[in-house]
């Protein structure tokens, strides 16, 4: 298995909806990312995991929360989101510490109305 | 300041042709370099990479050149078919530094077209 995989691949939600992004690997990567990415821009990087614990909070908002339960899985916990927030998130893993490249999943599209 | 920089936004190709893909940096410490392509509404899919030690790597028909001395690097690919129209994004990453994983540096991205 070598894909990352997330769920849902699109998503609507109201600014006081509570709703979670998920994220699955089976490559035995210990290395999972969040990244945001807008329309024409490059992915902006979020939160890294790593061997399960978080490693890297790009001073996101509260209103994103992570979790890595195992090490192939990962969630965003979202809530009280804003329009702005709309994007696509995408999930990534990498074969850490021996190798940079990171494998993305397909993302998910959010929109917050 | 970007540290990573794809100045052409875009480029048309004739199918059958060479595509040249041009990256810049400006940080001295990136140790890594990788280009990635994305088509709309998906994750970005890894192409290629090149350690800094080497100056070219080749997978099919995809070359990467890496020129430390100038801060530059290229993918060519040749030949150019229509399902590699999609915009590629040059990252690169630092040698690793105990933060617990390689953060990549990503350009704006580069839209290929190639044209029937």
């Amino acid at each position: 298995d070598t894909e990352v995989t997330q769920t849902p691949k699109h998503l609507v939600m109201g600014m006081t909806n509570k709703k979670s992004l998920k994220c699955e690997q089976h490559m035995g990567h210990r290395a999972m990312y969040w990244y945001k990415q807008k329309a024409k821009k490059p992915p902006e990087l979020m939160f890294v995991y790593s061997y399960e614990k978080l490693s890297i909070n790009e001073s996101v908002p509260s209103r994103f929360s992570p979790e890595c339960p195992n090490s192939s899985l990962l969630n965003l916990h979202l809530h009280a989101l804003q329009p702005e927030d709309s994007a696509l998130y995408l999930c990534a893993s990498s074969h850490f510490p021996s190798r940079n490249e990171q494998f993305f999943g397909p993302g998910t599209r959010l929109t917050v109305l | 300041d970007q540290q990573v920089k794809q100045n052409s936004p875009s480029l048309s190709v004739q199918e059958g042709r060479i595509s040249i893909l041009n990256c810049d940096y400006t940080n001295s410490m990136f140790d890594y370099f990788l280009w990635y392509k994305k088509y709309p509404a998906e994750g970005p899919t890894f192409l290629i990479s090149i350690s800094s030690i080497k100056d070219k790597n080749e997978d099919g028909r995809f070359t990467v050149f890496l020129n430390k001395s100038a801060k530059h690097l290229s993918l060519h690919i040749v030949p150019s078919q229509p399902g590699d129209s999609a915009v590629y994004f040059c990252a690169a990453s630092y040698p690793y530094s105990g933060a617990g994983s390689y953060q990549l540096t990503f350009g704006k991205g580069t839209k290929l077209s190639v044209i029937p």
